[in-house]
């Protein structure tokens, strides 16, 4: 089956900090990855995704790559803000046809101190 | 922009009532699903739908029943609200089974 497997926390920063919050995965076939970012008392929002080995995804200063050999999807920043404070979800996509949507770790709270 | 909107942010019910919670997508999107979150535990599938009046069981569908009549609309349904039923619920939709999912905001659902 499925899973996912990432860094529970809390992870406690300073502002300016680099950031990883490490994420690996067990599939079968060929699986589409994510990280999702959920702001206190918010839904969960789609940060970044890679759908293939050694792509990469990036957006608002976060990146994370596809690493087939490592089964790995490690998000990463350079810089943190205070802002940056949520709890942060890996996931994976089946492409095997699996009709049962996203499979989640169990989120990463990151805090950010000024 | 896809909106997923979930009808309640937080509600308050009592143990044994039958508790609706509902998710409206505005994307014409074919899948919808219902998460519930807990500490500790992340985000456990609770039931998802692939097309009108289709349904499918997640990981914990026991307690739980749901419905959807319009393609744009998924109902949870609580048969008989317990305590261990108190939880963040989230309800998610996507275009296609390789797509993202976009999520509402949540419903913080306490029985008492």
């Amino acid at each position: 089956g499925n899973s996912v497997t990432q860094m529970e926390g809390p992870v406690t920063l300073s502002e300016e900090a680099f950031l990883t919050i490490n994420c690996t995965y067990t599939a079968t076939g060929y699986p589409s990855l994510f990280w999702y970012v959920q702001y206190p008392g918010e839904g969960l929002q789609l940060l970044l995704k890679a759908t293939k080995a050694d792509d990469k995804g990036s957006n608002k200063g976060f990146e994370a790559t596809y690493r087939k050999e490592t089964t790995s999807f490690h998000l990463e920043k350079g810089s943190v803000q205070v802002s940056d404070s949520a709890v942060y979800f890996c996931a994976l996509l089946n492409s095997g046809g699996g009709a049962d949507g996203l499979t989640f770790g169990k989120g990463t709270h990151l805090i950010i101190q000024p | 922009d896809v909106k997923v909107t979930q009808s309640s942010r937080y509600l308050v019910k009592r143990t044994g009532e039958k508790v609706f919670l509902e998710c409206v997508q505005d994307m014409d999107h074919e899948n919808m699903f219902w998460y519930r979150q807990d500490p500790g535990l992340g985000l456990r599938l609770i039931y998802f739908s692939y097309d009108v009046k289709m349904k499918e069981k997640g990981d914990i569908p026991e307690g739980y029943s749901v419905s959807r009549e319009k393609k744009e609309r998924f109902s949870l349904i609580l048969e008989s609200a317990s305590t261990n039923q108190t939880s963040m619920y989230l309800c998610a939709s996507s275009e296609g089974w390789h797509t993202e999912a976009f999520f509402g905001q949540g419903t913080r659902l306490t029985v008492v």
